[in-house]
């Protein structure tokens, strides 16, 4: 089954604790961005990759690391968490140019930091 | 300042009759336009895109409509059934400065039986 999988789907860490949320694919693809979703904010970007080793920041990208080594994972790296990056992160791939086909979207991660 | 704007927060719409989500844009060089929905607990899915160079994109009983001179689009949905209810939200992209996408704050769909 074609699908995007991100782990953990909940986390509940304390300031300045380090984590890493894991987005793997298994469609080949090679674009993938990562976005939080706030009330009244909607999606926002935070980084995309166009291919392994090539990623750009996206609208909200501090705070933030991303690291595209192989092909199918874009892992989510918080060096140092704050409680404004509580928020419900979502990861998602495309085909080459994500302006002419759909993103497939993760279910979600739901990170509280305390 | 949000480039990609959903104004109703929400919506009601009676099964059967014709559900109209609106988005407007303030950014003249977008060139690609999308619709996702979103269900609770879940990721949200692809509906319908459409191009800068069309002015209407139809997928079964999901139409969206292109007014670039306005900056503004909208989704139909004919007719609306009660599995439409979800949050709607409007993206857009450009090619120029990478491909960013940008994502509306969505609208919340409520399709009464």
């Amino acid at each position: 089954e074609a699908q995007v999988t991100q782990n953990p789907r909940y986390l509940i860490t304390v300031t300045g604790k380090k984590l890493t949320v894991t987005c793997s694919q298994n469609m080949n693809h090679e674009y993938m961005s990562w976005y939080r979703q706030d009330p009244g904010l909607g999606l926002r970007q935070i980084y995309y990759s166009m291919n392994v080793e090539v990623t750009d920041k996206g609208d909200v990208p501090e705070g933030y690391k991303v690291s595209r080594k192989e092909k199918r994972n874009f892992p989510l790296i918080l060096e140092s968490p704050s409680p404004n990056q509580t928020s419900l992160y979502f990861c998602a791939s495309s085909y080459r140019d994500p302006r002419n086909t759909e993103a497939f979207f993760g279910q979600g991660t739901r990170l509280t930091v305390v | 300042d949000q480039q990609v704007k959903q104004n109703s927060p929400s919506l009601s719409v009676q099964e059967g009759r014709i559900s109209i989500l609106n988005c407007d844009y303030t950014n003249s060089m977008f060139d690609y336009f999308l619709w996702y929905k979103k269900y609770p607990a879940e990721g949200p899915t692809f509906l319908i895109s459409i191009s800068s160079i069309k002015d209407k994109n139809e997928d079964g009983r999901f139409t969206v409509f292109l007014n670039k001179s306005a900056k503004h689009l909208s989704l139909h949905i004919v007719p609306s059934q009660p599995g439409d209810s979800a949050v709607y939200f409007c993206a857009a992209s450009e090619r120029t400065g990478g491909f960013k996408t940008i994502f509306g704050a969505g609208t919340r769909l409520f399709v009464k039986a």
